[in-house]
């Protein structure tokens, strides 16, 4: 079975400094790791995926990804933060092998200005 | 046009109502899939369809059906609402590779009152 943890809820940052979003992941097999975004009233849209590839993943709008296998951790990251990132985030974890995806319970991002 | 379309997009229905949730993709791809969102608990798999003979449970399939009419077409329905369905409700679809990201209709918020 695999699971997803993201390590926070909420975070807050200003506007042109980065971000971080944490997440571990438990998976008994090779996975393949998802960030999706969601901003309000809208659908989840890909962010970007590692897929047993490079580990340093770059997806759009800036954010990469780094998958880290001894750390069993996925962290989303941003250098700069735009007003447009306020949004929530969720890390997806499934294996190569299969097609369940299993979410996060989600980050919620909040810009200042 | 959107490449995965649900309709509703709100509803209001009252406990014990029938109602349908219906789906349809044009990305022309065979696996789709019904989940929830509720807050703080990410999104959660209600059922999944690989094709239109083929159709199975998720982790939280009690109290829903789902029919797959066409490969295009996904609905969802809930037999007799009761308010802890009060949710949104995505459908997403995917390709056939193993480990492969789904792509996901703009939701529907569903209230049962």
């Amino acid at each position: 079975a695999q699971s997803v943890t993201q390590l926070d809820s909420h975070v807050s940052v200003s506007e042109g400094t980065p971000v971080l979003l944490r997440c571990n992941y438990s998976s008994s097999y090779s996975p393949s790791l998802f960030w999706y975004v969601q901003h309000p009233n809208k659908g989840l849209q890909l962010l970007l995926k590692y897929t047993s590839a490079a580990t340093l993943v770059k997806g759009i709008n800036g954010f990469e990804a780094e998958f880290k296998k001894s750390e069993t951790s996925f962290h989303l990251t941003k250098p700069s933060a735009h007003m447009s990132d306020a949004a929530e985030y969720f890390c997806v974890v499934t294996r190569l092998d299969d097609y369940k995806l299993s979410f996060g319970a989600g980050t919620t991002v909040t810009v200042r200005a | 046009d959107a490449d995965v379309t649900q309709t509703p997009r709100n509803r209001i229905t009252k406990t014990g109502k029938r109602i349908m949730l219906e789906c349809s993709q044009t990305k022309g791809h065979d696996r789709m899939y019904w989940y929830r969102q509720d807050p703080g608990l990410g999104l959660r798999l209600i059922y999944y369809s690989f094709d239109v003979k083929d159709i199975n449970k998720g982790e939280i399939s009690d109290g829903y059906s789902v029919s797959r009419q066409a490969q295009a077409k996904f609905s969802l329905s809930l037999e007799s609402a009761i308010p802890n369905q009060t949710a949104l409700y995505f459908c997403a679809t995917s390709d056939n590779r193993v480990g492969t990201e789904a792509f996901f209709g703009q939701g529907t918020r569903l209230t049962v009152v």
